[in-house]
Formats: C-alpha cells, sequence, structure tokens
C-alpha cells in the first residue's frame, strides 16, 4: 500500500518568514496530493491540493509543488502569520479508490 | 462544501462499554469514511461506509470491534464495542466530494 513520509515533524519560523514542509510518497499510481491544516482541537481542513498532471499551484501565500518523477511534494507558506500556527498534514491518493493515505504532520510555529 | 455533523462531540466511557457516533451530512454523499486520530498522531482510517452494504475496513480494523451502520447517502454511524484505554482517541467521520475530502468535526473519545 502507500506510505507517506512527512519532514519536518516540527518546525518554528519568524513571522514573516517562509515555511516548508516536505513530503514523499511511495505508490507511484498515486495522483492526487492535499494538504491539510489542523489547529489545536480542530477538525482537519483542506488548504490546497495537486494532481499528478501539474507541477505547481498556488493560493495566496501559500503553494504546493509536486516532482512526479521523485516522488516527492512539497508545501510552502510564504509570510508567514501567527495563525499560520497549527499540524499540517500531507497525503496522498490514487488508483481506483479515493482513500487519503496522511503523513505524520508536521507542528508548526509562528513566532510573533 | 457538504455540512457535516458529528455527534457526541466527546465522550468519556468506562472500559467494557461501547459507544455509537453518530456523523450526518446535509447532502447526499456517495463516499463516507471513518478515520481515527489518536493523541498526538496523524488519520489512519478505519472503514468505507458502504450505503446499504458492509463495510470495507482497512487491516487492523475488525467488524466486531467497530461496526458501521449507512442506512443512507446523508447518515452513517461507528460503534467502537467493549473498549480499553487504548481506544482513546478522536474519531472523524469524512465524506467524499470529488477527489477531495472533507471532515466532522470529531468526536474525542476517553476510556476509564
Amino acid at each position: 500500500g502507500e506510505n507517506v513520509e512527512q519532514h519536518p515533524s516540527t518546525l518554528s519560523v519568524q513571522e514573516g518568514d517562509s515555511a516548508v514542509i516536505k513530503c514523499t510518497y511511495s505508490d507511484s499510481a498515486s495522483n492526487y496530493f492535499p494538504w491539510y491544516k489542523q489547529e489545536l482541537g480542530k477538525r482537519p481542513q483542506l488548504i490546497i491540493d495537486i494532481r499528478s498532471n501539474v507541477g505547481e499551484k498556488k493560493d495566496q501565500r501559500i503553494a504546493v509543488t509536486l516532482n512526479k518523477t521523485a516522488k516527492h511534494f512539497s508545501l510552502h507558506i510564504t509570510e508567514t502569520q501567527p495563525e499560520d500556527s497549527a499540524v499540517y498534514f500531507c497525503a496522498a491518493s490514487g488508483g481506483s479508490n479515493y482513500k487519503l493515505t496522511f503523513g505524520k504532520g508536521t507542528l508548526l510555529t509562528v513566532n510573533p | 462544501s457538504a455540512v457535516i455533523s458529528q455527534k457526541p462531540s466527546r465522550d468519556i466511557c468506562q472500559r467494557g462499554t461501547s459507544l455509537t457516533i453518530q456523523c450526518q451530512v446535509d447532502s447526499q454523499v456517495t463516499m463516507m469514511f471513518w478515520y481515527r486520530q489518536q493523541p498526538g498522531q496523524s488519520l489512519t482510517l478505519i472503514a468505507t461506509a458502504n450505503q446499504g452494504s458492509e463495510a470495507t475496513y482497512e487491516s487492523g480494523f475488525v467488524i466486531d470491534k467497530f461496526p458501521i451502520s449507512r442506512p443512507n447517502l446523508t447518515f452513517s454511524t461507528l460503534t467502537v464495542s467493549n473498549m480499553s484505554p487504548e481506544d482513546s482517541s478522536i474519531y472523524l467521520c469524512s465524506v467524499g466530494e470529488g477527489e477531495k475530502l472533507f471532515f466532522g468535526s470529531g468526536t474525542q473519545l476517553s476510556v476509564l
């Protein structure tokens, strides 16, 4: 089955800096890669996603890049703000089902 | 996206008892899933709730422990049976809309 590795497990940045979280996946059949943000005590929320036929996608301060050959994808957050502090999860799915396999998460702390 | 309501939001239970979690969606959805999130951990798929038929369980999860009902396209229940402290987790209902997965607010279960 699919295996998703996520790094780093914790990330601390100063407000205004950029943050990058990286994930690798094992199943070359995977073709959909979402990112979720989970604030403490809240549900995971979909913040951005990318399909395998696209190399990069951007939405305001967040962007995701995908390298199919290397089987890795990354989340980039620019101009970080304290409200970006949360746990971020990457995930992958594909083939004939829509089941997501999640990474272990990255705790991002943005220091004011 | 669909509005997903889950209840109870939290419960404290005695070992050996069972708890049924309800998930209600405000629109008809084909794909419905149950996830578990153990304290400080990632999200693990328990099963796919199939409307009108038996749920499809992931490796490590069995129907006797986690019976699931899906009587229609807007409602599902997950029962955690014969609970032990190891079952203390957040249980999340989720629905698929195309490839995107959206989560309910979760049920935080503590087993004493």
